[in-house]
């Protein structure tokens, strides 16, 4: 079936500019997570979502940043007025629900701010 | 706050040489501990996991074992191949609250030579 898809895969924005990315979960999955890649570091959690329930937004950076999921299907993350240090990887991914359950990444969107 | 801590990188190993790498967390409570594990030009997977103390995981012939005495989750190999080159992260999952967020080491990179 279907994995985890993201798009766009690459995205070059003049810094400023807002950008706007897109995850497409697996079907049926209740649980969708956004988390940012930058060079030489680890991947950190940004925001989740599960089913109905209120967003955990805690590891959104700054309120330039935001993300909307519409029940249990496509998410977007919103990055307003770009800065140089948003450049990363942005990864998605998808579960069933719950610690126990695996996440399934998508390939990730790599975004660079100029 | 939880946090994951694997050695520095990069290794570089030839074939069927013994492959250790190590990982160390803190966390309250009792995570899940997970291997995750990105191919050249691929995204990120998930390898192996161990949802308790003293469970193994296993996958591909990798190992790991949950060590709570120890807070480790060291991934191991017996005899590498050149296909086993990639970017490992170690990760874990609070299972407590409601978010299942993962939790990254900085990454290593493995690098088999024939």
């Amino acid at each position: 079936g279907a994995g985890v898809s993201q798009s766009p895969s690459n995205k070059v924005t003049e810094k400023g500019k807002d950008v706007e990315l897109r995850c497409d979960p697996i079907s049926g999955h209740t649980a969708l997570y956004w988390y940012r890649q930058r060079l030489g570091q680890g991947l950190e959690f940004l925001i989740y979502f599960q089913g109905n329930s209120a967003p955990d937004k805690s590891g959104l950076p700054s309120d330039r940043f935001s993300a909307e999921r519409t029940g249990e299907s496509v998410s977007t993350l919103t990055i307003q007025r770009t800065q140089q240090e948003d450049s990363a990887v942005y990864l998605c991914a998808s579960s069933a629900g719950g610690a126990r359950y695996e996440q399934y990444f998508g390939p990730g969107t790599r975004l660079t701010v100029t | 706050g939880n946090s994951v801590t694997q050695m520095e990188g990069p290794v570089t190993l030839s074939e069927e040489a013994f492959l250790t790498i190590n990982c160390t967390y803190t966390a309250t409570g009792y995570p899940s501990l997970f291997w995750y594990v990105q191919y050249p030009g691929e995204g990120l997977q998930l390898l192996l996991k161990a949802t308790k103390a003293d469970d193994k995981g296993s996958n591909k012939g990798f190992e790991a074992t949950y060590r709570k005495e120890t807070t480790s989750f060291h991934l191991e190999k017996g005899s590498v191949q050149v296909s086993d080159s990639a970017v490992y992260f170690c990760a874990l999952s609070a299972n407590t609250g409601a978010n299942s967020k993962l939790t990254f080491g900085k990454g290593i990179t493995l690098s088999v030579r024939p």
